[in-house]
């Protein structure tokens, strides 16, 4: 099983928002930066929030990230089925001294 | 433009090795870290292994002493050297700039795929 802890689906309405969530612990997302990201099925992952709640060039404002204590969110507002993907969180483990993905979550827009 | 080329992936039977190689352009490759990531098809994300900007290098503990992670700056090529595969270990490994530690894996590649099989 994941260190960081994510739902393994959720969906929503085309035009909708929606939000993943992403648990961790006090040596990982507590203390470490939570970075967000996407990967269509039989791509390679793509980088869409790093550093909490910053968005790399290109990403647009649809997507946000948040984190508070030892949980993150990512948010996706005005859905559109070009969403559709699976979403992972990634951070560091000060205490195991690894990198750490959480399991992922299938984004349906229905 | 951020591009990474990545090869050396195969058939190795159980208790063989390979290397991996990913080859950058577009960017100042001794500036940034590297990481590898891997994913058995219909599976999730798997860190393997990063390497800093200083060399220092951090790694699973299901590779610890039997993978290694190192760079060509010469070449601008990130290598993975793996030994002692496992039937655990087949999957598509993916490269990647920057670390989970920093400000995320930013680009990747393409990944190149590890079969272990007898």
């Amino acid at each position: 099983h994941s260190v960081l802890t994510q739902p393994p689906s959720v969906s929503a309405a085309p035009g909708q928002r929606v939000t993943i969530s992403c648990s961790g612990s006090s040596s990982n997302i507590g203390s470490r930066y939570v970075s967000w990201y996407q990967q269509v099925p039989g791509t390679a992952p793509k980088l869409l929030i790093y550093e909490n709640n910053r968005r790399p060039s290109g990403i647009p404002d649809r997507f946000s990230g948040s984190k508070s204590g030892t949980s993150a969110t990512l948010g996706i507002t005005g859905l559109q089925t070009g969403d559709e993907a699976d979403y992972y969180c990634g951070a560091w483990d000060n205490s195991l001294r690894v990198g750490v993905f959480g399991g992922g979550t299938k984004l349906t827009v229905l | 433009e951020v591009r990474f080329l990545e090869s050396g992936g195969g058939l190795v039977q159980p208790g063989g090795s390979l290397t991996l190689s990913c080859e950058a352009s577009g960017f100042t490759f001794s500036n940034y870290g590297m990481s590898w990531v891997r994913q058995v098809p219909g599976k999730g994300l798997d860190w393997v292994s990063s390497i800093g900007i200083g060399g220092d290098t951090y790694y699973a503990d299901s590779v610890r002493g039997r993978f290694a992670i190192f760079r060509d700056k010469s070449k601008d090529t990130l290598l993975l050297q793996m030994n002692s595969l496992r039937a655990e270990d087949m999957a598509l490994y993916y490269c990647a700039n920057g670390g989970l530690g920093g400000s995320g894996l930013d680009v990747w590649g393409r990944g190149t795929a590890v079969t272990v099989s007898s």
